[in-house]
């Protein structure tokens, strides 16, 4: 009865790199939620799908930054040409059918050096 | 816009009783959930509330009051444990159903 899985837990890159953060919703769940946590800030809306469907993505920043949650396979968040404002701790949650009180995943803890 | 208030710290001692205040004002409101997360972990739920009130659940209680923007997480009889970030978030409801966050309250339980 595994959780919300995310990997990898720690993710190095260096400027300009690509990272892609992954995250494989609770068996059942079909809504992914990716929130954002700087350091010292609270958690933050990037982006909301459901499989094959971006619905909500007002909370990303509008390029680098992308999302998929295809058909088969866990939900990916890319980041193209990483800078260093990008370092942060990026928590994948699902829920069953989009409702609040979702389970969060630990997180990708991304450092970019 | 979206705002949510909460003290960024607070000190209380094992065996206390302590209450996390959080304020907000949101263009939307589906509930009020508190979190909890200690460093380096993902946040673990710990309440919710949608009508007004007082929810028990253990030693954590939650309260609303939605005419006042207002809620509070009591915590009774602390343990060293429970020394962690204490997250508000409003469920903004709509379509999406985000949560909107406040920055979190750093609890400190000292012997």
């Amino acid at each position: 009865n595994a959780g919300v899985m995310q990997n990898p837990r720690h993710l190095v890159r260096r400027r300009g790199q690509e990272a892609r953060l992954r995250c494989s919703p609770m068996k059942g769940h079909s809504h992914v939620y990716w929130y954002r946590q700087l350091p010292e800030e609270g958690l933050k809306f990037m982006v909301y799908l459901q499989k094959e469907n971006i619905i909500d993505e007002s909370g990303m920043p509008k390029e680098r930054f992308s999302a998929e949650f295809p058909k088969e396979g866990p939900s990916i968040l890319r980041i193209q040409q990483v800078v260093r404002g990008d370092s942060a701790a990026y928590f994948c949650a699902s829920s069953p059918q989009g409702a609040g009180g979702y389970t969060f995943g630990s997180g990708t803890r991304l450092t970019v050096v | 816009g979206q705002n949510i208030d909460q003290p960024t710290e607070m000190t209380a001692t094992e065996g206390a009783i302590v209450q996390i205040n959080c304020t907000y004002q949101t263009s939307g409101f589906n509930g009020l959930f508190w979190y909890q997360q200690h460093a380096g972990e993902a946040p673990t739920f710990l309440s919710y509330n949608v009508l007004d009130g007082l929810e028990e659940k253990g030693r954590f209680s939650s309260f609303l009051s939605r005419s006042k923007g207002y809620s509070y997480l009591l915590l009774k009889e602390l343990q060293m444990k429970d020394s962690a970030s204490y997250l508000c978030a409003v469920s903004h409801g709509g379509a999406t159903n985000k949560l909107i966050f406040g920055t979190g309250t750093l609890l400190a339980v000292q012997p």
